[in-house]
């Protein structure tokens, strides 16, 4: 089993709508947790990090839920710049000392008019 | 928003050859890290350094060396590159605090032929 796990997508979504997807963690001794957005061919930038009660940054919304070991990322009105990969990121323990993030596979979201 | 700088981007380069791929930032940040990234598939930790004269592997396995003999730089060199490291590298650091947020450099696209 991945250590993070996401729908890879696309999430096809109109211009205006809602959309919302999910991220599943393995390592639930994990404290800090993101959202990257990847766009095609460029690097991940940090899109906003996810507090324990949750963290709102304009349109978007971010929850987390350690019962069940996920987090997820909700876009309001989406906008055609909303298309991209989005990286669920978590940060665990590496293997041999230290702290490390692990990164999702992504979520791609296709924006169309 | 961290300086982070890699050369070169873009190396199409023969089987055989050394190459060094070169990666630099001004932000004073300790911690730096490579990442190897296929196109629409997840990032892989491939070295990671929390400051100088500090050097790890990551979790995916690589031929690929670095060093950090200075804060500011983090290069990585294949002796002998091949087929099989085409790839897309990124570099990203990270300053010592609570959250582990990443700032990535905008890669080197390797082509090896």
């Amino acid at each position: 089993r991945k250590e993070v796990e996401q729908d890879p997508g696309p999430f096809n979504v109109p211009e205006g709508a809602t959309v919302a997807f999910n991220c599943t963690y393995s390592n639930s001794a994990s404290q800090s947790f993101f959202w990257y957005r990847q766009d095609c061919r460029k690097e991940p930038k940090l899109l906003m990090s996810v507090y324990s009660s949750g963290n709102e940054d304009g349109r978007f919304t971010a929850q987390l839920n350690r019962a069940s070991q996920y987090i997820s990322l909700l876009i309001r009105d989406s906008k055609l710049s909303d298309s991209a990969t989005y990286l669920c990121v978590v940060e665990g323990v590496h293997k041999a000392a230290g702290n490390k993030l692990t990164f999702g596979g992504g979520t791609r979201v296709l924006v169309k008019p | 928003e961290a300086d982070i700088y890699q050369t070169p981007r873009y190396l199409v380069i023969g089987t055989g050859k050394k190459i060094t791929l070169e990666c630099s930032q001004t932000m004073g940040h300790d911690k730096m890290y490579w990442y190897q990234q296929d196109p629409g598939m997840e990032l892989h930790l491939i070295h990671y350094s929390y400051g100088v004269n500090s050097t790890e592997k990551g979790d995916l396995s690589s031929e690929s060396t670095v060093s950090r003999i200075r804060t500011e730089h983090f290069p990585l060199t294949l002796e002998s590159a091949r087929p099989s490291h085409t790839s897309q590298y990124l570099c990203a650091t990270s300053p010592w605090g609570l959250e582990d947020t990443q700032y990535f450099g905008p890669g080197t696209r390797l082509t090896v032929l």
